[in-house]
Formats: structure tokens, sequence, C-alpha cells
């Protein structure tokens, strides 16, 4: 099966840091994704990458930055935490033959809180 | 008008019962994802569907393409089957959904 891993499932952190989220899946994925769920909106996709250090921007970037180093590991930064950034945030890996055409499989989720 | 709409919101059932949610879209799409998130957070894919229908144990997913519309249907619910049920349709990317939250009392 394939395992995507996130490293935190709860996160606190304060306005103005830093704030790394890393992700890892196992099975050779060409894309990943990054995803932030809040209630009634559905999941929204920040940032995905097709291959090592490519990126796209999804609906909501701003705020965002991401790195693709290794195809296994697809990292989401937060420049400087905003208490509007609190959230779930969900990693997501698929096979590249068409992103809307390939199932998508999911980590647990880090839900993170801005103080 | 969000380009895929799910119905209802909300669905709380008793067990047994059979559970129909519905999806429906507004834009072009090659293929309808279901898919299941327990309380927690984790999701995980049920069925991915471009034409007629799909099943798997209680579960039946259907689509009509010219209707642009999709129903997920539990046959003989059961308590574990509660969780949050969300669409998503697909092109170049997903577009998603805001899901049926489902609750079945024993």
């Amino acid at each position: 099966d394939v395992k995507v891993t996130q490293s935190s499932r709860y996160l606190v952190k304060r306005t103005g840091e830093k704030v790394f989220l890393e992700c890892v899946q196992d099975m050779d994925h060409e894309n990943m994704f990054w995803y932030r769920q809040d209630p009634g909106l559905g999941l929204r996709l920040i940032y995905f990458s097709y291959d090592v250090k490519m990126k796209e921007k999804g609906d909501i970037p701003e705020g965002y930055s991401v790195s693709r180093e290794k195809k296994e590991r697809f990292s989401l930064i937060l420049e400087s935490a905003s208490t509007n950034q609190t959230s779930m945030y969900l990693c997501a890996s698929s096979t590249k033959e068409g992103t809307g055409n390939q199932p998508q499989h999911f980590g647990d989720g880090t839900r993170l809180s801005i103080l | 008008k969000n380009e895929v709409e799910q119905s209802p919101q909300n669905l709380t059932a008793q067990e047994g019962e059979f559970i129909t949610i519905n999806c429906s879209y507004s834009v072009g799409i090659s293929a309808l994802h279901w898919l299941q998130q327990h309380p927690g957070g984790g999701i995980v894919s049920l069925f991915m569907l471009s034409s007629g229908k799909k099943k798997h144990g209680r579960l039946i997913a259907t689509i009509n393409i010219q209707e642009k519309h999709s129903s997920l249907h539990i046959t003989a619910s059961h308590p574990r089957d509660s969780a949050v049920y969300i669409c998503a349709v697909g092109g170049y990317q997903l577009i998603w959904g805001a899901g049926t939250k489902l609750i079945i009392k024993p």
C-alpha cells in the first residue's frame, strides 16, 4: 500500500514564526500536493509538484512556499505564520498520468494552530 | 456558484438504512472521485469513475456524464460508515466538493 507520512499530527506555533510541514511518500510517485482544509470550504490546493524541483501554484499559494529536493519528499513552508493560516493541512501523492485522472493518496493531516 | 456541489451537507440515519449522497458538477471532466474522511483527518480514495457504475462491498458509485451528476450509495449502513464523503472532479487538477457529513446511529 502507498504510504504518505506527514511529520506531525498536531502543531502549535506563534505568529511570525517560520513553519515547516514535511511530507514523505514511499511509492515513487511523481506528483505531490499540499492542501488546506477548512470547515465548509472543502480542500483547497496550495501548491503541487510534478517532479523534483518543479512546482506549480494552486488556488491559494499566498503566504506559502514549497520545496521538493528529492522525489519522495515535499515540504510546505509558512514564511511568517499568521493566525489565518490555522487549519488542517493535507499532503497527497499520485502517479503522473494526468493529475485529475489518478487517485490521490493522502497523509493523515497536520492540524496547525497559529497563536 | 461552486463548480462541484454535494448534497446533503449533513445526513443522519439509522443503522441498516440505504444511503444516497449526491454530487453535481458544472465543468467538463475526465474522471470523478469519491473519497472518505474519518474523524481524525485521513482521506481514503473510494472510487474513481468516468462512466457507468462501480461497486465495492456495500458501496456503489454511479455517474451520468450527460447530466453531470454522480451518486454514492451505501447499502445496509453501519455506524462505522460514519464519515465525511467527498466528491472531486478531475481535469488537469481536482476540483473538490465541500463534503457530506454522514452519521449512522446504532
